[in-house]
């Protein structure tokens, strides 16, 4: 069973609606990732978190550590945010990366 | 300030060759980690380079093998390929091992014809 993992594996939403990828895991962790990762594969970190909220523009990231729970939240999506999403957790007493197998997003206009 | 850049950005090769893909890290990192990721699948580690040492390894086999520089960069070997091989190597850097934050290389998209 892989450590993390990701819920929806792919998802299609016409621009402008709310959208939430979520991501569960089952080892303790120090850290989680959400990344992006477009067509062609480059990565961007989005979000680092250990505990409570992040926001950045439309983006916004949660994670509850009791419930080994997060999830991305996208407002007001649009065409270029069509990717895959990625969690991604450090184990505690790590610095290796683990992998959801990511969400697809397409969002149409 | 250069990001991770990888090299080269596509390669084909055949079963049962060797391929050498490189990674130089991010200016001011010291550390390399390398993942595999096969498509529709998240990457997967293969192994982390600091102090030109691996200092871990994820289950890969032997024919996978590394080497860091003195200067940071980092080669990724793999010997007698599979088509299973086929992949997008990801190379990401950080600064110290024990880092939790890493910046990923573009990939190099290896097919094993």
């Amino acid at each position: 069973k892989n450590e993390v993992e990701q819920s929806p594996q792919n998802l299609t939403a016409q621009e402008g609606e709310f959208i939430t990828i979520n991501c569960s895991y089952s080892v303790g962790i120090s850290a989680l990732h959400w990344l992006q990762q477009h067509p062609g594969g480059g990565i961007v970190s989005l979000f680092m978190l250990s505990s409570g909220k992040k926001k950045h523009g439309r983006l916004i990231a949660t994670i509850n550590i009791q419930e080994k729970h997060s999830s991305l939240h996208i407002t007001a999506s649009h065409p270029r945010d069509s990717a895959v999403y990625i969690c991604a957790v450090i184990r505690r007493n790590g610095n290796q990366f683990y992998f959801g197998t990511g969400t697809s997003l397409t969002v149409i206009p | 300030d250069a990001g991770v850049t990888q090299s080269p950005t596509h390669l084909i090769k055949t079963r049962g060759q060797q391929v050498t893909l490189r990674c130089s890290p991010k200016s001011g990192h010291d550390t390399v980690s390398w993942y595999q990721q096969a498509l529709g699948q998240g990457p997967q580690f293969i192994f982390q380079y600091y102090e030109e040492e691996e200092r871990q390894r994820g289950n890969f086999p032997d024919r996978f093998s590394g080497h860091q520089f003195p200067n940071y960069s980092s080669e990724l070997n793999v010997n007698a390929l599979l088509l299973g091989d086929s992949a997008l190597y990801l190379c990401a850097s950080s600064y110290l091992a024990g880092a939790k934050t890493q910046y990923f290389g573009p990939g190099t998209r290896l097919l094993v014809l």
